[in-house]
């Protein structure tokens, strides 16, 4: 079974841009969750979604945002860069959302100059 | 106060040796809690996953749940240099809304 994949790997864009990265969940797998992982923050919940719905969010102002796609593909979006959006994205798949095991793709790394 | 604490380490353990590593966590509405491991450059890995109060064990790995503590602990049997990573505590938290991770601690095992 294939696993997570993610798309770009790795990602230099300058401050004001906008980000699209992309997530490709493991087939069958419907929940799709992202996560920003800094050295400063660590790891933290962006959002989740589970058949095109958001369907939690975290503590992120509006300029992130994501979706879903009806086949689990899930893409999420950074307008207006900041130096402090520079980080390791990643995205987890699971069957049906938190309490299954989240399985982790290898990240996208977004440096923002 | 944050909503999931860990000691950052790092832990230092001779090979062979049990490794100990806690979690406090302060939502007392929790009920699911998650032990990842994250190897230098890699993605997170899920260990264990604890529901219930008391002890659960997969091989030599044993999580330990004490709800009115709200305390999670990971413990690490015949630890080998393998071991070595970064251990991540998590919780779903606020009625099952956010995924909290802790910030992790880092344990290396010697040879």
């Amino acid at each position: 079974k294939a696993g997570v994949t993610q798309t770009p790997r790795y990602l230099i864009k300058t401050r004001g841009q906008q980000v699209t990265l992309s997530c490709s969940p493991i087939s069958g797998h419907r929940s799709v969750s992202w996560y920003q992982q800094t050295p400063g923050q660590g790891l933290q919940f962006l959002f989740e979604y589970f058949s095109e719905t958001q369907r939690n969010k975290g503590n992120f102002p509006g300029r992130f945002s994501g979706r879903q796609f009806s086949n689990s593909r899930s893409e999420m979006n950074v307008s207006t860069l900041e130096l402090g959006d520079s980080a390791l994205y990643l995205c987890a798949s699971s069957s049906s959302g938190f309490t299954d095991t989240q399985y982790f793709g290898p990240g996208t790394r977004l440096t923002v100059l | 106060q944050k909503e999931v604490e860990q000691n950052s380490g790092p832990l230092s353990v001779p090979e062979g040796a049990i490794a100990s590593l806690n979690c406090t966590y302060s939502d007392r509405g929790s009920q699911s809690f998650f032990w990842y491991r994250q190897y230098s450059g890699k993605s997170p890995e899920l260990i264990m996953s604890i529901y219930s109060n008391g002890d659960k064990e997969d091989g030599r790995f044993t999580a330990q749940l004490n709800k009115a503590s709200q305390y999670v602990s990971l413990l690490i049997r015949d630890s080998q240099p393998s071991d070595s990573a970064t251990y991540l505590c998590a919780v779903i938290v606020n009625y099952g809304q956010n995924f909290v991770f802790g910030p992790g601690t880092r344990l290396s095992v010697l040879p």
